[in-house]
């Protein structure tokens, strides 16, 4: 069971929007700490593509965006492609555990 | 080019050990604080271990603790984990990361655990 909970799957057309959610606790989200968010497309690794809740590292579209209220946060996807079918995860960092922590993932399909 | 690359992986025996390497390029790495994640088969991401930029502070996942070390070697750019009394739930890719967030991660190294 991780400690920050995703939905194991969403789905979209292309063209559409789409979110994912990441709800954690006081401990985590809720402490004020902030949620960045992970890429993985299939066999490759994890890549950065959302930090500090709702920036976006250079080259990722402005597409993708993030948002982050009480001890939930949210990654959005709006014009949905082909190519941002993967799995998304979301990391922040745990307080009572002293360390980092990622949802479960989300496993983004593009119908 | 910033790039990490992992080493170390292959087949082991439960009760055995394994060290895994990560060589970084392209930025200073002393700068940086580095990161272990590793993935089962199937599975998400969960996070394993960390170490400071310095290497004099380490972080351990409770399921790690005891059996695990990291380590890091500044003038080789490389960061370590030694992983020993490993367990069938240990396998998995793993993948080291830097700083935080993590903005570079390696291409990740498959560890199995198999009599």
């Amino acid at each position: 069971q991780s400690v920050l909970t995703q939905p194991p799957s969403v789905s979209g057309a292309p063209g559409q929007r789409v979110t994912v959610s990441c709800s954690g606790s006081s401990s985590n989200i809720g402490a004020g700490y902030d949620v960045h968010w992970y890429q993985q497309l299939p066999g490759t690794a994890p890549k950065f593509l959302i930090y500090g809740n709702n920036n976006r590292p250079s080259g990722v579209p402005d597409r993708f965006s993030g948002s982050k209220s009480g001890t939930s946060a949210s990654l959005a996807i709006t014009g949905l492609q082909a190519e941002d079918e993967a799995d998304y995860y979301c990391q922040s960092y745990d307080y009572s555990l002293s360390g980092w922590v990622f949802g479960g993932g989300t496993k983004l399909t593009v119908l | 080019e910033v790039q990490l690359v992992e080493s170390g992986g292959g087949l082991v025996q439960p009760g055995g050990s394994l060290r895994l390497s990560c060589t970084a390029s392209g930025f200073t790495f002393s700068n940086y604080p580095m990161h272990w994640v590793r993935q089962a088969p199937g599975k998400g991401l969960e996070y394993v271990s960390a170490i400071s930029s310095t290497g004099g502070t380490t972080y351990y996942a409770n399921s790690v603790k005891g059996r695990f070390t990291i380590s890091r070697d500044n003038s080789k750019n490389t960061v370590f984990l030694q992983m020993g009394s490993l367990k069938t739930e240990d396998m998995a890719v793993y993948y080291c990361a830097r700083g935080k967030p993590f903005d570079i991660w390696g291409q990740g190294t498959m560890v199995t655990v198999s009599s």
